[in-house]
């Protein structure tokens, strides 16, 4: 089975910041490869499909790029409703999801 | 809108089973795969079962298969996951996704794009 992991599990960064999360596949999973944003007590949301196309009516900030086993997740200038938390998943075979990383507004 | 809206989530037993249902409008649902998604109390989503817009594919991650089953009745645009022999490690919030296909460059990319609000089950 293919194993996501991302890094890192949490971060904390101010309104305006620019922010990186990483996940990285534990073998080739060409771009096979989406994020979605999850808030508490609520369901994921679709961000980002095939490693870097946006997801319809999701903000411009964000951006994904990557392939094969390294995938960056990018939020351009950081805003107060992008507190989440962050997973990556794989739809290469088996499908699978990344742990996760949570994102807190300083 | 499209929606998607679980139930039948409930406190069972060790050993006991569950049925759960999903409604879905607002989209042709037999145009779609269809999956199942649980997220267990401070854990990451995991994809438990999918099944082809006709029912004649599914899929199951290991840790499931032989004890869960997915269907759908596209006639009433509802999907389903019975559940057997269940334990406390399938203590979860349980999640209908639409699992759609966005094709690039030839090839199908598959999402969990739409998400229901979810429906608990405990096993205690």
């Amino acid at each position: 089975d293919i194993q996501m992991t991302q890094s890192p599990s949490s971060l904390s960064a101010s309104v305006g910041d620019r922010v990186t999360i990483t996940c990285r596949a534990s073998q080739a999973i060409r771009t096979y490869l989406n994020w979605y944003q999850q808030k508490p007590g609520k369901a994921p949301k679709l961000l980002i499909y095939a490693a870097s196309s946006l997801q319809s009516g999701v903000p411009s900030r964000f951006s994904g790029s990557g392939s094969a086993t390294d995938f960056t997740l990018t939020i351009n200038s950081l805003q107060p409703e992008d507190s989440a938390t962050y997973y990556c998943q794989q739809s290469y075979t088996k499908w699978s999801f990344g742990q996760g990383t949570k994102v807190e507004i300083k | 809108e499209v929606q998607l809206v679980e139930s039948g989530g409930d406190l069972v037993q060790p050993g006991g089973s569950l049925r759960l249902s999903c409604a879905a409008s607002g989209f042709t649902f037999s145009s779609y795969w269809m999956s199942w998604v649980r997220q267990a109390p401070g854990k990451w989503p995991e994809w438990l079962a999918n099944i082809k817009q006709d029912g004649s594919e599914q899929y199951y991650i290991d840790s499931v298969k032989g004890r869960f089953t997915i269907s759908r009745d596209n006639a009433k645009n509802s999907l389903f996951l019975q559940m057997n022999s269940l334990s406390a490690a399938d203590t979860a919030v349980y999640y209908c996704a639409r699992t759609g296909a966005y094709n690039l460059a030839t090839s199908d990319y598959y999402t969990f794009d739409v998400w229901g609000q979810g429906t608990t089950v405990t096993v205690s």
